[in-house]
């Protein structure tokens, strides 16, 4: 079974734009999660969905958004880009994004913002 | 909301035991256990719930009081592969995503 897979990579921008980043969870999970992990802080929870609707959002300002496509597959979008962005964006996907359900987890995005 | 793990780091020697705590202010129905190794993605290793039993994988194993909102992660007979930062993630109040905590660095010597 093919995992996570995250694109791009790796992505290098300039403050003030807006970049999209990529995912396409496992065959047959239903939920994909967002993650920014930064060394400071860890990782950090950006967003849940489950079949194209938001369950949760975590503590990020409006300029993070996402959306799920009936594949499953899920983008997350950041617009008006700031240094502070700069970080690794993990995506993970699971059956059903409850307590009980193991992440599985992507390679992850490099974003730097300059 | 965020657990609070320690030790922040530790070093051990190849057949070491280790121990890493992960604490919440909030009640818990769950722990994950997931461990990092430098440049790869976070790999997940155990779940306990609330009123299950004590969970072992290999010689990694876990336990979770839930009286005191805490487990613990026991690496017994450290190998070179134990190495890595290992997280630990409570359930978000908010439901359907984990709260993690900033992670313990695991470096296991020869």
């Amino acid at each position: 079974k093919a995992g996570v897979t995250q694109t791009p990579r790796y992505l290098i921008k300039t403050r003030g734009q807006q970049v999209t980043l990529s995912c396409s969870p496992i065959s047959g999970h239903r939920s994909v999660s967002w993650y920014q992990q930064t060394p400071g802080q860890g990782l950090q929870f950006l967003f849940e969905y489950f079949s194209e609707t938001q369950r949760n959002k975590g503590n990020f300002p409006g300029r993070f958004s996402g959306r799920q496509f009936s594949n499953s597959r899920s983008e997350m979008n950041v617009s008006t880009l700031e240094l502070g962005d700069s970080a690794l964006y993990l995506c993970a996907s699971s059956l059903s994004g409850t307590e009980n359900s193991p992440l599985h987890f992507g390679n992850g995005t490099r974003l730097t913002v300059t | 909301q965020q657990p609070v793990q320690s030790p922040q780091a530790v070093i051990l020697r190849e057949g070491e035991d280790a121990v890493i705590n992960c604490s919440s202010s909030k009640a818990l129905y769950s722990v994950h256990w997931y461990r990092q190794k430098h440049g790869e993605a976070p790999v997940f290793l155990m779940i306990l719930l609330k009123g299950g039993e004590q969970k072992g994988h290999d010689k990694i194993s876990a336990s979770f009081n839930e009286k005191k909102q805490q487990s613990s992660l026991y690496l017994t007979a450290s190998q070179l592969s134990y190495s890595g930062t290992y997280f630990c993630g409570t359930e978000n109040l908010s439901g359907y995503a984990l709260n993690f905590g900033k992670g313990t660095s695991l470096l296991v010597t020869p």
